[in-house]
This record gives structure tokens, sequence and C-alpha cells, in this order.
């Protein structure tokens, strides 16, 4: 089956940590993995991975793809409280008898910036 | 540009009663998804479309139905509510399945 595992669930830090959040997935016809940032309402997109060992880079966050191992893992470095959010980790592959791309999330992880 | 929109954006519903959750894109997307999530959860493919006149299920279709006349629009149908379709309801779209989607702000639904 296929399925998309992130780790930790939720992770509590004080302004100024470095956290790494974890995805690993298990999908046949890997096609991409992207990671999403939601607060109040609808997530936003982060980064789309799909190569490995590339890091993608946006400020303070950072994101890398291992394609051998199954998994990626987002860097956020000198957090701030306007971090606190769900970090989303999807992964789009092509499955179940169809030839069109599906996307799978994991369930999320929760991080809560204190000041 | 509006992006994707959703309506309403909050409901309540008693169970048993039907309704359809709307869902609008003005991109040219080819590709359209309903989500739900769960309180703490990530999100669950409901459907999806890669066109007019073509949808697929997700994970989790059991008592939902979809349909893709136009482009543009994307409708959900809850035939007989139940309490266990409690949740928030999020539409996307992309031009490939290898794309970011673009979400809509959520619909909020509540079966008493």
């Amino acid at each position: 089956e296929d399925k998309v595992v992130q780790s930790p669930l939720s992770l509590v830090v004080h302004e100024g940590d470095t956290v790494t959040l974890n995805c690993s997935y298990e999908v046949t016809n890997f096609r991409s993995l992207l990671w999403y940032k939601q607060e109040k309402k609808a997530p936003t997109f982060l980064f789309m991975l799909t190569s490995s060992g590339i890091e993608k880079k946006s400020g303070r966050l950072s994101s890398i793809l291992d394609k051998k191992e199954l998994f990626s893992i987002l860097n956020i470095t000198a957090t701030q409280t306007g971090d606190s959010a769900i970090y989303l980790c999807a992964v789009v592959f092509v499955g179940g008898g169809t030839s069109y791309g599906k996307l799978t999330f994991g369930q999320g992880t929760i991080l809560t910036v204190h000041p | 540009n509006a992006g994707v929109t959703q309506t309403p954006k909050f409901r309540i519903l008693k169970i048993g009663q039907s309704m359809t959750l709307q869902c609008a894109q003005d991109m040219n997307h080819n590709y359209m998804y309903w989500y739900r999530q769960d309180p703490g959860m990530g999100l669950k493919l409901i459907y999806y479309s890669v066109g007019a006149g073509i949808t697929d299920k997700g994970e989790v279709p059991n008592g939902y139905n979809v349909s893709r006349s136009t482009t543009e629009d994307f409708p959900l149908r809850l035939e007989l509510a139940a309490p266990s379709q409690t949740s928030v309801y999020f539409c996307a779209s992309g031009h490939f399945s290898n794309q970011p989607q673009h979400f809509g702000d959520g619909t909020r639904l509540s079966i008493l």
C-alpha cells in the first residue's frame, strides 16, 4: 500500500532553534515530493523535489530528497514564532491501475515555536 | 485572478441530508482534487479529475460523488450525510499531477 509517514507528529521549540522534519515514503512509480505549510487555512506550497541530493532553499528553509532511502527532510534554521504551523509532505506517484499521477499526503508535523 | 474558490465556507447539516460543495478555478488547470482534513491529520484524497469528463477515486471516496462537466468547476456531492463526514474539505487544482497544487480556503462541514 502506498504511504507517506512524517515524523515527529508534533514538535515544540523556542525561537532561534533549528528543526528538522522528516518524511519517508513507500510508493510505486515515484514522481515528486512536495512540502506545504498550513497555518489557519489552506496549505501553501514550499518546495517540490524530484532529484536526489539537490538541496532546495528559500530563506531559512531548506529541503533535500534521498530517492535511494526514500525520504526527505525539511530544515528550518533560526525559527521564529511565525514558523508555527502544520508542515505537510506529499508524494506524487503513478499507480492504482491508472496512468494519472496521484498525490498522497503524510499526516503532518505540528510545529510550535515559543518566543 | 481569484485562484480556487470554494463555497460555502461553513455549513451544518443534519444526518441524512444532502448537499453540494462548490469549487471553481480560473487558472485553466486540467487537474482538480477534493481532499478532506480531520483534526490534527493530513489531507486525504477523496476524488480527483484530470480534465472535463474524467474523474477517478482517491483514498476515501465512499459517501461522495463528483462530476466535471467544465474545466473550471468540480463540485463534490454528499448524498446522505453521516457524522463521520464532519471535516474540513479542500479543493485544489494544478496544471499537471507533478506540479504544486493551488488550494482553496476550505469548507468546514459539521454533521449533527
